[in-house]
């Protein structure tokens, strides 16, 4: 299995232009998820889907849009980049046992590192 | 939303046990404490995660308070190797937030 992989590996972008970041996994996991991460800070959620068609708000939504078609896949829309978009992206997927806790595990990709001028 | 806290850095000498603190008071009763663990700027690595009940794994042990309001993630003998940022996670009840801290980085030191 690949695990979760994750392109562009390093993208750089002008203020207003848009672009997609891609995520797949492998795994047939349920949920997938789009983190980001500011120099010298934690992961934020951005989005999650817990399956095909379903998708919900993380902590910092604006400006990014999420479908998911596939188990698989997870995209990543940027709609007009700002440089606060500048980060680091990550995606992670995992099968979780129920909205009430459980043993899931998360893995995740390599990061998309993402430079908006 | 249950939120945690953590110490920003902590040294360890190489070979002796790492305990890393947590702070999760505003936890609910059936959420559960999460510990991740990010080499460098690679992906975060899952470590282990418990509700009530003290856990183990070939990885760490994790020791979570009667009143639940803290945690340690106890690394029993650690090696540079285990260099790296820490990151105690919550998942909000009854959704799938997971609200990551703002880390805690170890340095092992030979």
């Amino acid at each position: 299995n690949a695990g979760v992989t994750q392109t562009p590996k390093f993208q750089v972008l002008k203020t207003g232009q848009s672009m997609t970041l891609q995520c797949a996994q492998d795994m047939n996991h349920e949920y997938m998820s789009w983190y980001r991460q500011d120099p010298g800070m934690g992961l934020r959620l951005i989005h999650y889907s817990v399956g095909a068609g379903i998708t919900d708000q993380g902590e910092v939504p604006n400006g990014y849009n999420v479908s998911r078609s596939t188990t698989e896949d997870f995209p990543l829309r940027l709609l007009s980049a700002a440089p606060s978009q500048t980060s680091v992206y990550f995606c992670a997927s995992s099968n979780p046992a129920g909205t009430s806790g459980g043993r899931e595990t998360q893995y995740f990709g390599p990061g998309t590192r993402l430079l908006v001028l | 939303d249950a939120k945690t806290t953590q110490p920003p850095s902590m040294d360890c000498a190489e070979g002796r046990a790492a305990n890393l603190p947590c702070n999760h008071s505003t936890i609910s009763g059936n959420e559960y404490v999460y510990w991740y663990r990010q080499i460098h700027s690679q992906g975060p690595q899952y470590i282990i995660h418990g509700l009530k009940n003290n856990e183990t794994n070939e990885m760490a042990s994790l020791i979570i308070t009667e009143d639940r309001k803290s945690s340690t993630l106890i690394l029993p003998h650690a090696t540079l190797r285990d260099t790296a940022v820490y990151y105690c996670i919550v998942r909000v009840s009854g959704t799938y937030k997971y609200i990551f801290g703002t880390g805690t980085r170890l340095k092992v030191l030979a």
